[in-house]
């Protein structure tokens, strides 16, 4: 089953206005990620928070992370059309034995329009 | 920049062919990773491998095999491609020394299966 679920599964929003993706997850973890995948493409990483952050920032990116609610957000500012894309959170659940088993999300599809 | 390289962006073949999908990646990672995306389902792990020779199981490996014998390269192998493996497959990879950290990804080879 999937660890994490991202929140819309689509979003539709204008250029310059700020964009928010949540994700929930079910089980304790050791750290969260999030990726970008352009439409075909690979997954491209674009910001990891530990269990023990509240907070990271990056560029026009700022991620939270609630463990005791066991959710995240993504916030993307003054969004550009280049940022449509689709967003995955990717969990690292506790004992999972090691291996960097991360477990993707469904994505959030976003669109940036002109 | 970490390069991960898929050898074939697109393929078809037809149901009880063998496929292999090949995986090259040039940062001396110790582990890699097979992942298949499905609309709906997010990317689920198929194998993964933490050295040379060494693979382990995922979340769904029925029906695929994976090869290891050197560490830069990583195959996926279907012994009997069937419609139901019709997917987009990822390649990713990353560091030992970061068990949990980032995954770099390949461009993904889209597999069709008539």
């Amino acid at each position: 089953s999937q660890q994490g679920e991202e929140d819309p599964q689509a979003l539709s929003i204008q250029e310059g206005e700020n964009a928010t993706m949540n994700c929930s997850y079910k089980t304790s973890i050791n750290n969260l990620q999030w990726y970008r995948q352009n439409s075909g493409r690979g997954l491209v990483h674009l910001i990891l928070i530990r269990s023990n952050e509240r907070e990271k920032h990056s560029g026009r990116l700022r991620v939270t992370l609630d463990t005791s609610k066991k959710s995240s957000s993504l916030l993307i500012t003054a969004s550009r059309a280049a940022d449509t894309a689709s967003y995955f959170c990717a969990t690292d659940p506790i004992l999972t034995g090691g291996g960097n088993k991360l477990t993707f999300g469904t994505g959030t599809q976003l669109k940036v329009e002109l | 920049d970490v390069k991960v390289t898929q050898s074939s962006r697109y393929l078809v073949k037809r149901t009880g062919e063998k496929v292999f999908l090949e995986c090259v990646q040039d940062m001396d990672h110790e582990n890699m990773f097979w992942y298949r995306q499905d609309p709906g389902l997010g990317l689920r792990l198929i194998y993964f491998s933490y050295d040379v020779k060494m693979k382990e199981k995922g979340d769904i490996p029925e029906g695929y095999s994976v090869s290891r014998e050197k560490k830069e390269r990583f195959s996926l192998i279907l012994e009997s491609a069937s419609t139901n493996q019709t997917s987009m497959y990822l390649c990713a990879s990353s560091f030992e020394g970061e068990w949990h950290g980032e995954l770099f990804f390949g461009e993904g080879s889209r597999l069709t299966v008539l």
